[in-house]
């Protein structure tokens, strides 16, 4: 099974900063990446899917690079409704494994 | 408009086996490529990806749980059933079924969750 690593677990940052979130495949995995945003009772919602291509209605300050092994998800101009949870997951093969999340809390 | 809603049981007992139905709308089982997945979630814990099934009834399993899972679908109810036998608490979750998309991007097709249902909350305990 690939293996996602996430880290940090978690990382604070203050509003309108700018983050990147980092995400490792345990082997290259082309552009097989798909990023999700989970806030506290809520069900994920996909924010990038194949590396970098942005989902309809999420705000472009939300972006996606990487290939390979190595991907980043990129939040510019941080807003309070950011401060939630993020997943990458790939499905390059089966299982589709998910990250372990990395947390993104207020500073 | 895209919607999924999971329906089972709140509360197992160990060892019994756990049904869940997702209940689908606003696109057919049928549809070239799209799917269902089940996810679960554990209290506080990461998002794990069980199983999915496709249009063309392709089926796959998580490596740990491939021993006690079945999916199954029902094109004519729009639904999808995951069975999972032989529950333990730490199988308690939060179980999430997921709209699957395949992005075809020259010939490279990429699967992404586009749809999540609200999810079920599903506690084992005698």
């Amino acid at each position: 099974d690939i293996q996602m690593t996430q880290s940090p677990s978690s990382l604070s940052a203050s509003v309108g900063d700018r983050v990147t979130i980092p995400c490792r495949a345990s082997q290259t995995i082309a552009s097989y990446v798909n990023w999700y945003q989970q806030r506290p009772g809520k069900p994920p919602k996909v924010l990038i899917y194949a590396a970098s291509n942005l989902q309809s209605g999420v705000p472009s300050r939300f972006s996606g690079s990487g290939s390979g092994t190595d991907f980043t998800l990129t939040i510019s101009n941080l807003q309070p409704e950011d401060f939630a949870t993020y997943y990458c997951q790939q499905t390059y093969n089966t299982p589709h494994t998910f990250g372990q999340g990395t947390k993104l809390e207020i500073k | 408009q895209v919607t999924l809603k999971e329906s089972g049981p709140v509360l197992v007992k160990p060892t019994e086996t756990l049904t869940l139905t997702c209940t689908v709308s606003g696109f057919s089982l049928t549809t070239a490529r799209t799917g269902v997945s089940w996810i679960r979630q554990p209290p506080g814990k990461a998002l794990e990806w069980l199983a999915h099934v496709f249009w063309d009834d392709e089926k796959s399993y998580t490596t740990s749980l491939k021993t006690r899972l079945t999916i199954s679908k029902d094109t004519s109810r729009s639904q999808v059933v995951l069975r999972l036998t032989n529950m333990d608490p730490v199988d308690t979750a939060t179980y999430y079924c997921a709209r699957l998309l395949i992005y075809d991007k020259g010939g490279y097709y990429l699967p992404y969750f586009d749809s999540w249902g609200q999810g079920t909350l599903v506690t084992v305990s005698s």
